[in-house]
């Protein structure tokens, strides 16, 4: 099926310092989308874009994430200032209408 | 807000049995989409299932919207099979509104 990549798999960083996820969404995918899930937890919406602007955050988007997607290249989360309980995983989805193809996830560990 | 419930939270089974794994919504249900998720955390979008019933190889999905719930039936499991399965309503604006998923182990 459609391959949706991120990058990395696998980030340590300290509290305080800032952090870019990567996802490579599927080429003529239009929708795109971050979720989190902390180890044993649900996982939870946490934005959705498209035509380049935000469509909908929830409550778990704090002030210190922001999501672009510049020039059709990555689409990407940032979080700066990074905080303990962004520790998690963030899974990447993008879609042409319906069905959404997830990325493998980045494993974020903040000290 | 929306509720997704999945039953059961685990689930055992030895090779070869079958596995019901079920999805109530406490709201309206626009539409379903059944994932698995491996032992190591990547997720395969299994079914997009709005209605109705749908089958691929040993999985059937079976959607009924106006008693809001979705079933994933597994016929002759495998020890392949064993991981997490999620269910997720499409909300607005197209998310996806999870459940706490069903743990699944088929021992051999």
């Amino acid at each position: 099926g459609p391959k949706v990549l991120q990058i990395p798999s696998h980030q340590i960083i300290d509290m305080g310092q800032m952090v870019t996820l990567n996802c490579d969404p599927v080429s003529n995918h239009l929708y795109f989308y971050w979720y989190k899930q902390i180890l044993g937890q649900q996982m939870e919406f946490l934005v959705n874009f498209y035509n380049g602007k935000v469509m909908e955050k929830s409550k778990l988007f704090k002030d210190q994430f922001s999501v672009e997607r510049p020039d059709g290249s990555y689409f990407t989360l940032k979080i700066q200032p990074t905080a303990l309980e962004d520790s998690a995983v963030y899974f990447c989805a993008s879609s042409l209408s319906d069905t959404q193809y997830f990325g493998p996830g980045t494993r974020l560990l903040v000290l | 807000g929306q509720q997704v419930q999945q039953s059961p939270a685990s689930l055992v089974l030895q090779e070869g049995e079958n596995a019901e794994l079920q999805c109530n919504f406490s709201t309206s249900l626009n539409s379903m989409q059944w994932f698995y998720q491996r032992p190591g955390g990547s997720l395969v979008s299994l079914f997009y299932n709005p209605s109705g019933t749908k089958q691929s190889g040993r999985l059937t999905s079976t959607t009924v919207i106006k008693e809001r719930r979705s079933s994933l039936h597994i016929s002759s499991s495998q020890t392949t099979d064993s991981g997490t399965y999620l269910c997720a309503t499409v909300g607005d604006n197209s998310k996806l509104i999870w459940g706490l998923g069903t743990s699944l182990v088929v021992n051999p």
